[in-house]
């Protein structure tokens, strides 16, 4: 099975500073997909960004990108010139192989951007 | 843009009590999912739906557990006998298809206590 590992449950950054969440997994598939979602305060889960683990070249999404680090099996977000609106809880995730497609997720990191 | 929604947004009912949450996917979504998260711990996958039946489920997923597609939109997850340990937030998702990699699309969710 795979499991999802998000050792922070709290971080906070300056606004306009770079702040760096991490996740790591353990999974014992060669081919998969790692997803960071965003949560704000009493709204919907977004896809902030999708890696490819065939990929070796780190996805980048604007001020968004992540460090993948395949043999380790990491999947650490990056946040550039952080913003208020990035306040949420951010969580990792790994989809699993077979007919329910079903997510896998950490625990969450909630992150306070202060002003 | 097109978003997953659900109602209501905060439910509490009585241990024993039955209780309907609902969503509605995007129009185009094939793919359903509900998961939930109890407070301070994972989200975690409850089931998964297609073609009106149930693809894969979780050992969470019990008897007291039914999801149902009663018309083109609406996509629903019964708890028969609501117990103490129900009490979490749930999430609907949906995705257009199930390939590995598909991005799944959150609701806000649904903050179920039950007392």
């Amino acid at each position: 099975a795979q499991t999802v590992t998000q050792s922070q449950p709290e971080m906070s950054v300056q606004e306009a500073e770079t702040v760096t969440l991490s996740c790591t997994y353990d999974t014992s598939e060669s081919n998969y997909y790692l997803f960071w979602y965003k949560q704000p305060p009493s709204r919907q889960m977004i896809l902030v960004i999708r890696q490819e683990a065939y990929k070796q070249q780190n996805a980048t999404e604007n001020r968004f990108s992540v460090n993948f680090q395949k043999a380790a099996k990491s999947f650490s977000l990056k946040i550039s010139d952080s913003q208020l609106g990035d306040t949420a809880m951010y969580f990792c995730a790994f989809p699993a192989w077979g007919t329910g497609n079903q997510f896998y997720f950490g625990t969450g990191t909630s992150l306070t951007v202060i002003p | 843009e097109p978003e997953v929604t659900q109602t209501p947004s905060h439910q509490v009912t009585q241990m024993g009590q039955e209780v309907i949450l609902r969503c509605v996917p995007i129009s185009n979504h094939l793919y359903f999912y509900w998961y939930r998260q109890i407070l301070g711990q994972k989200v975690e996958f409850l089931v998964s739906f297609y073609n009106n039946e149930i693809s894969e489920k979780s050992e969470i997923f019990d008897d007291q557990f039914s999801v149902e597609r009663p018309d083109g939109s609406n996509f629903t997850l019964k708890i028969r006998s609501t117990k103490l340990e129900d009490s979490a937030m749930y999430f609907c998702a949906s995705s257009e298809a199930r390939a590995l990699g598909d991005t799944q699309y959150f609701g806000p969710g649904t903050r179920l206590t039950v007392l």
